[in-house]
C-alpha cells in the first residue's frame, strides 16, 4: 500500500530553521504536498513538488528526490505562529477525474519555542 | 472568491444513533469533493470522493455512506453511529487540475 513517514514531533526555537522530512513508500506519486493545521482548525495548502528539486515560497522551503522517495518541508526565521502539524502527502491520479486523491502522513507537530 | 462550509461545527451524539453531515461550497462549479477523517492525533483519512452529482466512490468499508444530491452539496450520513466514528470530519474540494485541496472548517463529532 502506500504510505509515507513523517517524524511525530519537533521542537526548534523561535527565529531558527527546522526541516520536516518525509519517506514515501510507492511508486505511484505524482509529486508531493505539504499542508499546515493548527490545533483545532482546517489543513491548508503550503507547497507542492512534482519535480525534483527545491520550491520556494516566502519562508518556506520544500524538496523533492523522486529516485529516494523523500522529501521535505524547510521553514526559515521560525515564527511562535508556525506552532502546528505539518503533513506532506502523496497525489495519486484516480481514473476519469482528471483530478488527485491525496494519501496523507501522519503529520508532524512543530512546537516553535522562546 | 470560494468558499466551503460545513455545519454542524461540533456533535455529541449516542451510540446507535443517525448522523447526518452536510457540507457546501461557493463561488465555483463542477467541483470535486472529499470527505475525509481525522483521528485524534493523526493523519486523514479519505472516506469519499465525488465526481460529479450523484457519483460517489468510497475508500474505506464502514457504516457510513455519502451522497451528492447537488453539485455543490456533499453529505456524510449514518444509520447507527459506532463509538469508533468519533473524530473530526473534514470536507474538502478541489478543480481539475489541481494538487491543492481547499478543507471546510470541520466537525468534530465525538459518540458516546
Amino acid at each position: 500500500g502506500q504510505s509515507l513517514e513523517q517524524p511525530s514531533e519537533v521542537t526548534a526555537v523561535e527565529g531558527a530553521i527546522v526541516q520536516i522530512n518525509c519517506t514515501y513508500q510507492t511508486s505511484g506519486f505524482y509529486g508531493l504536498s505539504w499542508y499546515q493545521q493548527h490545533d483545532g482548525g482546517a489543513p491548508t495548502f503550503l507547497s507542492y513538488n512534482g519535480l525534483d528539486g527545491l520550491e520556494e515560497t516566502g519562508r518556506f522551503s520544500s524538496f523533492l528526490s523522486r529516485s529516494d522517495s523523500y522529501g521535505y518541508l524547510l521553514l526559515q526565521e521560525l515564527q511562535m505562529k508556525d506552532s502546528a502539524s505539518y503533513f506532506c502527502a502523496g497525489p495519486t491520479p484516480y481514473s476519469g477525474a482528471g483530478s488527485y486523491q491525496l494519501t496523507f502522513g501522519k503529520g508532524t507537530k512543530l512546537s516553535v519555542i522562546p | 472568491s470560494q468558499t466551503i462550509h460545513q455545519w454542524p461545527a461540533t456533535l455529541v451524539q449516542p451510540v446507535g444513533s443517525p448522523l447526518s453531515l452536510e457540507c457546501t461550497v461557493e463561488g465555483t462549479s463542477n467541483p470535486n469533493l472529499y470527505w475525509y477523517r481525522q483521528a485524534a492525533g493523526r493523519g486523514l483519512q479519505l472516506l469519499f470522493y465525488s465526481v460529479g452529482i450523484g457519483q460517489i466512490s468510497s475508500e474505506v468499508p464502514q457504516n457510513l455512506s455519502a451522497s451528492r444530491p447537488q453539485d455543490r452539496q456533499f453529505i456524510l450520513s449514518s444509520k447507527k453511529l459506532l463509538l469508533s466514528d468519533s473524530g473530526f470530519y473534514l470536507c474538502a474540494w478541489d478543480k481539475v487540475p489541481s494538487y491543492e485541496q481547499y478543507f471546510g472548517p470541520g466537525t468534530r463529532l465525538t459518540v458516546t
